[in-house]
């Protein structure tokens, strides 16, 4: 399996509270993306990142933002959590787009805001 | 933004085959994949296609891609209880994997 972990697993928070979820990788790959999983909505790409400091938003981009200070960890920041963020959260990683394109997911977080 | 479809839920008789399709968009698309996601865990690879192939077996999996229609089918041979799972389609756009919603596979006794 690919090293990847994310922190917390779970957490639940409060509506208006800031949040930051952690996805660490032992992998040393250049990209790594943020998703939330919601059902009927299948998968959904929030942020991700194309190398240290680059970051590109994805299709539900808005009350997210994201940071990557280093190769091996991207952070995922609700500034200001609202219950439509209630969600499962998984973090993925991929060496090189340009080749096979495979992605690894890390486990997921489960945040809940009440 | 343009989605990638399937089907929501399919149902199978343990021992029958499965077959999952899924219709994607961008024509350009390099690879074409099938992930696996078990209850509680994250997705995981199953099986990918190259754009210019039309036809991939690996074991009990079969894929079929009809480029012309933008249709890409997974085949599970002698479905097992262990395959209950949801499958994502999903396809190469850019530098970013875009996913359908997920079929979820319940196996029948």
């Amino acid at each position: 399996d690919a090293g990847i972990t994310q922190s917390p697993r779970h957490k639940v928070t409060e509506t208006g509270t800031p949040v930051t979820l952690r996805c660490h990788q032992t992998e040393n790959h250049r990209y790594m993306y943020w998703y939330r999983q919601d059902p009927g909505h299948g998968l959904r790409l929030i942020h991700y990142s194309y190398g240290v400091k680059d970051t590109d938003k994805g299709e539900v981009s808005d009350g997210y933002s994201v940071s990557r200070s280093k190769t091996e960890d991207f952070l995922l920041t609700l500034e200001s959590a609202t219950s439509s963020q209630t969600s499962v959260y998984f973090c993925a990683i991929s060496e090189n787009p340009g080749q096979t394109y495979e992605q690894y997911f890390g486990p997921g977080t489960r945040l809940t805001v009440t | 933004g343009e989605d990638v479809e399937q089907s929501l839920f399919l149902s199978v008789r343990e021992g029958d085959s499965s077959v999952i399709n899924c219709t994607y968009t961008d024509s350009s698309s390099t690879y074409l994949y099938w992930y696996k996601q078990e209850p509680g865990a994250g997705l995981q690879l199953l099986t990918y296609i190259f754009s210019n192939m039309d036809m991939k077996q690996d074991q009990r999996l079969t894929v079929l891609l009809n480029k012309k229609d933008k249709h890409l089918s997974l085949r599970i041979a002698d479905t097992q209880t262990g395959d209950s799972a949801i499958y994502f389609c999903a396809e190469n756009r850019d530098d970013k994997i875009i996913f359908g919603k997920g079929t979820r596979l319940h196996i029948l006794p």
